[in-house]
């Protein structure tokens, strides 16, 4: 049972924009803790797509957006192409104080 | 450009220990937190602990009792002993560079560890 809730699985066609929710509680996400993203390709270790709720690393695409509002975050994906084929984790602080994380999802293109 | 190079036993049996380490080349040592994070078959993301260059810690209080992460700064090495190792245990372990936030922006490749009974 991971601590920020997102679900199973995603999909999309190519082209369209999907949304991957992550939801927490007061003692995380809503109590102001930055929201990160990563993306895992089976096999790799994660990627950092996402950090402070909405700022890419350099390198990744601005198809890719995040956002937060309460306790929840949202990861947006536009213009969905094959390669975004993935795991996607949330990750947060929570106050007891420790990194969490959310139990991923599976994004499948269609 | 940073990269963190892992390695440790990826065999074990019930109740030994498991030593991981991982070195960090590249960028600076003393300017980040250092962290552990593990992936059981199939399953999500667990973060395990963190250090900083002059031995600050913080431990997921789930392990906390298990676990000891400490750091050789001379050799910009960090390392992750976990004792009495069980089949839940079994998992890819990952450790990675932390930035504020906190996250993890530079990540190694991961050693698999396997526990027997």
């Amino acid at each position: 049972q991971s601590v920020l809730t997102q679900p199973p699985s995603v999909s999309g066609a190519p082209g369209q924009r999907v949304t991957i929710s992550c939801t927490g509680s007061i003692s995380n996400i809503g109590t102001a803790y930055d929201v990160h993203w990563y993306q895992q390709v089976p096999g790799t270790p994660p990627k950092l797509l996402i950090y402070g709720d909405n700022n890419r690393p350099s390198g990744v695409p601005d198809r890719f957006a995040g956002s937060k509002s309460g306790t929840s975050a949202s990861l947006a994906i536009t213009g969905l192409q094959a390669e975004d084929e993935a795991h996607y984790y949330c990750q947060s602080y929570d106050s007891s104080l420790r990194v969490v994380f959310g139990g991923g999802t599976k994004l499948t293109v269609l | 450009q940073v990269q963190l190079q892992q390695w440790g036993a990826g065999l074990l049996k019930a109740s030994e220990t498991l030593s991981l380490t991982c070195a960090v080349y590249g960028g600076s040592f003393s300017a980040y937190y250092w962290n552990w994070i593990r992936q059981s078959p199939g399953k999500g993301l667990e973060w395990i602990a963190e250090i900083n260059h002059s031995g600050s810690t913080t431990y997921n209080p789930s392990l906390k009792s298990r676990v000891t992460i400490s750091v050789d700064t001379s050799k910009n090495q960090f390392f992750l002993r976990l004792t009495s190792v069980t089949a839940a245990d079994t998992a890819t372990y990952y450790c990675a560079r932390g930035r504020a936030g906190p996250h993890m922006d530079v990540w190694g490749k991961g050693t698999t560890v396997t526990v027997s009974s």
